[in-house]
């Protein structure tokens, strides 16, 4: 079974300063891996995502993850925040097959203050 | 494109009652939507998944006759709390992928129901 962690709940971070979201993941196969945002008393939009190819992805609102095979990670990183930025931010996971279920981690709360 | 309506936003309702929330995709047909629930400050557990025209699968752990969820069209999928408690209170959330989407394409997601049970 696959499963994500991501080790820091609260993330608090100056505006215009730069953060690194954690997460690392479990699986004894090749998954794919996903970003996905949460504003409060939302759903969920996708940020950015990794399929296959090159490690370093590029997603919306100027995120970007790398993933690590060898260390089993699949951090978010963004060189400058904004207020906005702020929100809940989840890491997933699913098997690289024909039928995508998600497993989620528990979730990093991005807080960006002036 | 691909929007995923889900209705009501917030809902309360008394202990004992049933509580249907709906989910729709606007402008792609979903063969699979999947409901989650969401705790507060925690993360999204799947529930069950739902393909159209047959029986959902349930994920260990969640009651399919507390839950009921139909998906009888390529649009429409909804989710059913029966005798609801205040246990039952927390944040429901659908997603969906579209009928010409590989296994490998993000899910869309619906922007949650808030039930309350009182």
């Amino acid at each position: 079974a696959q499963s994500v962690t991501q080790l820091d709940s609260q993330v608090p971070v100056f505006e215009e300063a730069p953060v690194e979201l954690r997460c690392n993941y479990s699986s004894s196969v090749s998954v794919y891996l996903f970003w996905y945002v949460q504003y409060p008393n939302q759903g969920l939009q996708l940020l950015l995502k990794y399929l296959s190819g090159s490690t370093l992805v590029k997603g919306i609102n100027g995120f970007e993850a790398e993933f690590n095979k060898s260390q089993t990670s699949f951090h978010l990183r963004k060189p400058s925040v904004h207020i906005s930025d702020t929100a809940e931010y989840f890491c997933a996971v699913s098997l690289n097959t024909g039928f995508q279920k998600l497993v989620f981690g528990t979730g990093t709360r991005l807080l960006v203050s002036p | 494109g691909a929007v995923v309506s889900q209705h009501p936003s917030r809902v309360i309702c008394k202990s004992g009652t049933s509580v249907k929330i709906e989910c729709r995709s606007l402008d792609f047909q979903a063969t699979t939507m999947f409901w989650y629930r969401q705790f507060p400050k925690q993360s999204l557990m799947l529930m069950a998944t739902s393909n159209e025209g047959s029986k959902a699968t349930y994920e260990q752990g969640v009651e399919k006759d507390k839950f009921l969820i139909n998906h009888a069209s390529l649009t429409l999928s909804t989710l059913t709390v029966t005798s609801a408690h205040p246990e039952d209170s927390s944040f429901y959330i659908c997603s969906a992928r579209g009928l010409s989407e590989g296994g490998n394409s993000p899910l869309h997601f619906g922007n949650g129901t808030r039930l309350t049970v009182t």
